[in-house]
Formats: C-alpha cells, sequence, structure tokens
C-alpha cells in the first residue's frame, strides 16, 4: 500500500488566497484526521472523519477552515481566506477501526506558508 | 481536556547510552500512542498501548494507568534513534488524540 496520499507536499500563496489541501487515506481505512503542526502550538487535532462523516470539528480555528470528505477515498482541507498565522504543517492520518485504540498513519504532511 | 506532558525537551545523549523519555497525563484513556517524527517531517506510529509494556526491537514502552505515567526506552542509542518523539493521550469512547510537547533527542557518534 502506498500510505497516506497528500497533496501537495508544499503550498506557498499569498494572503486572503483560497488554499486547499488533499488527503487519500489508506485503502479499507475507515477513520481520517486532520492536524496541524506549528512550533508555537505543536500537534493539534483539527478535525476528524469516521465513515466519511465529521465526528469531531471542535479544533478547526475559525470559518475560514472548513473539511469535507466526500468518499472513502478523498478528503480537503481548505482555507478561505488565508492568513499568515495559518503557516503550518498539515497532517493527515487514517485508522481503521472507528471506535478507539488505533494505530494511525500519518501522511507526509503539507508544509503551508501564506506571505 | 487531558494535559499531556513531556520530559525532558531536549535530550542529548552518546551513542550506546540507555535512553528514557517520560510522558504524563491528566484526565484517563483509553490508549497512549508514542510516535517518532524524523528531521525530515514524517510521522511514524511506534507504540499504541493501554496497559503494561511493549516491546519491539530496542524501543520499549510502559503504562503505569494508575499513575498516568508512560515512558519509552531506548536501549544501545544509535544516532539514527536523532527524532522528536512525540507521546500522545487518546480519549475513551473516540480516537481523538491530545500530544505533549515532543522530546528532541540527539544521539552523538
Amino acid at each position: 500500500d502506498a500510505g497516506v496520499i497528500q497533496s501537495p507536499r508544499h503550498e506557498v500563496t499569498e494572503m486572503g488566497q483560497e488554499v486547499t489541501l488533499r488527503c487519500k487515506p489508506i485503502s479499507g481505512h475507515n477513520s481520517l484526521f486532520w492536524y496541524r503542526q506549528t512550533m508555537m502550538r505543536g500537534l493539534e487535532l483539527l478535525i476528524y472523519f469516521n465513515n466519511n462523516v465529521p465526528i469531531d470539528d471542535s479544533g478547526m480555528p475559525e470559518d475560514r477552515f472548513s473539511a469535507k470528505m466526500p468518499n472513502a477515498s478523498f478528503s480537503t482541507l481548505k482555507i478561505q481566506p488565508s492568513e499568515p498565522r495559518d503557516s503550518a504543517v498539515y497532517f493527515c492520518a487514517s485508522s481503521y477501526g472507528g471506535a478507539s485504540n488505533n494505530e494511525q498513519f500519518f501522511g507526509p504532511g503539507t508544509r503551508l506558508t501564506v506571505l | 481536556k487531558n494535559e499531556v506532558e513531556q520530559s525532558p525537551q531536549n535530550l542529548t545523549a552518546q551513542e550506546g547510552e540507555f535512553i528514557t523519555i517520560n510522558c504524563s497525563y491528566s484526565v484517563g484513556i483509553s490508549a497512549l500512542h508514542w510516535l517518532q517524527q524524523h528531521p525530515g517531517g514524517g510521522i511514524v506510529s511506534l507504540f499504541m498501548l493501554s496497559s503494561g509494556k511493549k516491546k519491539h526491537g530496542r524501543l520499549i514502552a510502559t503504562i503505569n494507568i494508575q499513575e498516568k505515567h508512560s515512558s519509552l526506552h531506548i536501549t544501545a542509542s544509535h544516532p539514527r534513534d536523532s527524532a522528536v518523539y512525540i507521546c500522545a493521550a487518546e480519549n475513551f469512547g473516540n480516537e481523538k488524540l491530545t500530544f505533549g510537547t515532543g522530546t528532541r533527542l540527539t544521539i552523538i557518534p
């Protein structure tokens, strides 16, 4: 298996622009997680889905952030409009199970820079 | 909200030394995860444990549920073990992880 796939790997954009990050989970996994990592705050959960349904989005910073999972093999995280403080590495992870005690497999991350 | 603390924040050791990284959490959990983040940025799951001890090669993870404490040990450390090690507490009933701030380990040849 190719593992969790994220694109793009790097994104540089200007403040105010829309940014879309993409994730393809491991085939057969039914939970998908979006995380953000910054120097100041470390790793934080933004939102997670189980069976394509958002379960907890309490970590989404504000209305500028939105996430969708239209099917079991694809998810997007969108920031509109982007701001310099959104600069971070965004990780997608997936797991099989849905309840608890399931190993999570991380993608390589998307490094976002907002100028 | 679970508060997860790790110590030390930074650790430098000579090759061959025995390494211990500690993690404590404030609220009961269903599992404790140990992750490794390499200098290139990729994150790999090392262990997930809810009781006792697990071993994988030179890595050993232990957890004490009553004391809300977990440790990650590395025996015969090697420069390739240099990475950031992150513990994460998983809530009961869902898969939400709360992360520690990480321990940056550097092993000198």
